[in-house]
């Protein structure tokens, strides 16, 4: 299966500022998507990363909380805009290939002082 | 709407015993089901997945039992081992790619007590 790297691992960041989050996979991927895990939940599931075009957000998620970038097959990015303490979680990164299960990442911690 | 739905949310086993975790879907057009295990601080890793077209499947000391009618399917975890204490989700996809839309049960933390 394919080897996801996310960046940073984990983070600690003040009320009001931005988080980018970068996930890199070893090689090229249909498809990529963002989740958040808050702390003892399960996972929800906030957009897919389409390469070339817009991010496809889920309910209660929008773009302009959540940017995503695919610049490529193999690269995305998921930033955490004005961040509150409610946006302290654990977000993942996932990917997968047409009739391949989705793998993911280790996730980055993130906690909003 | 919770679409899958899992128990129980959490499971002490002694080492050596069999831990059943089970799962209920309610839309019939699913037709790939993945369970994962998480360890803390580990994303979640693909444990073992069925289609609806087999009842059971196998692997090592895991097996998935699935029942179309009833829209329920379970893991079972044979010899239960103090390292398979971890949280584990059952999940559901559409379209048959496996990889599309993944609805996750809310995980079953299961401690296996030596």
């Amino acid at each position: 299966s394919a080897v996801i790297s996310q960046k940073p691992s984990r983070d600690i960041c003040q009320r009001g500022t931005s988080l980018t989050i970068q996930c890199q996979v070893d090689s090229q991927v249909t498809m990529m998507f963002w989740y958040r895990q808050q702390p003892g939940q399960s996972l929800t599931l906030i957009a897919t990363a389409n390469q070339g075009s817009e991010a496809t957000y889920e309910s209660g998620f929008v773009i302009d909380k959540f940017p995503i970038s695919r610049p490529n097959l193999t690269f995305s990015t998921l930033t955490v805009s004005n961040m509150s303490p409610e946006d302290s979680s654990i977000y993942l990164c996932s990917v997968g290939s047409k009739n391949q299960p989705q793998h993911f990442g280790d996730g980055t911690r993130l906690s909003i002082l | 709407q919770q679409q899958v739905k899992q128990s129980p949310q959490s499971l002490i086993v002694q080492k050596g015993g069999i831990s059943i975790i089970n799962c209920a879907y309610e839309n019939t057009a699913f037709d790939y089901f993945p369970w994962y295990q998480q360890f803390p601080g580990k994303g979640p890793a693909l444990l073992i997945a069925i289609r609806p077209d087999v009842s059971e499947k196998k692997e090592g000391r895991f097996t998935i039992s699935f029942n179309k009618s009833a829209k329920q399917f379970s893991l079972h975890i044979m010899d239960s081992q103090p390292g398979d204490s971890a949280t584990y989700f059952c999940a559901a996809t559409l379209s048959g790619a496996g990889s599309y839309q993944l609805t996750f049960g809310k995980g079953t933390k299961l401690s296996v007590i030596p």
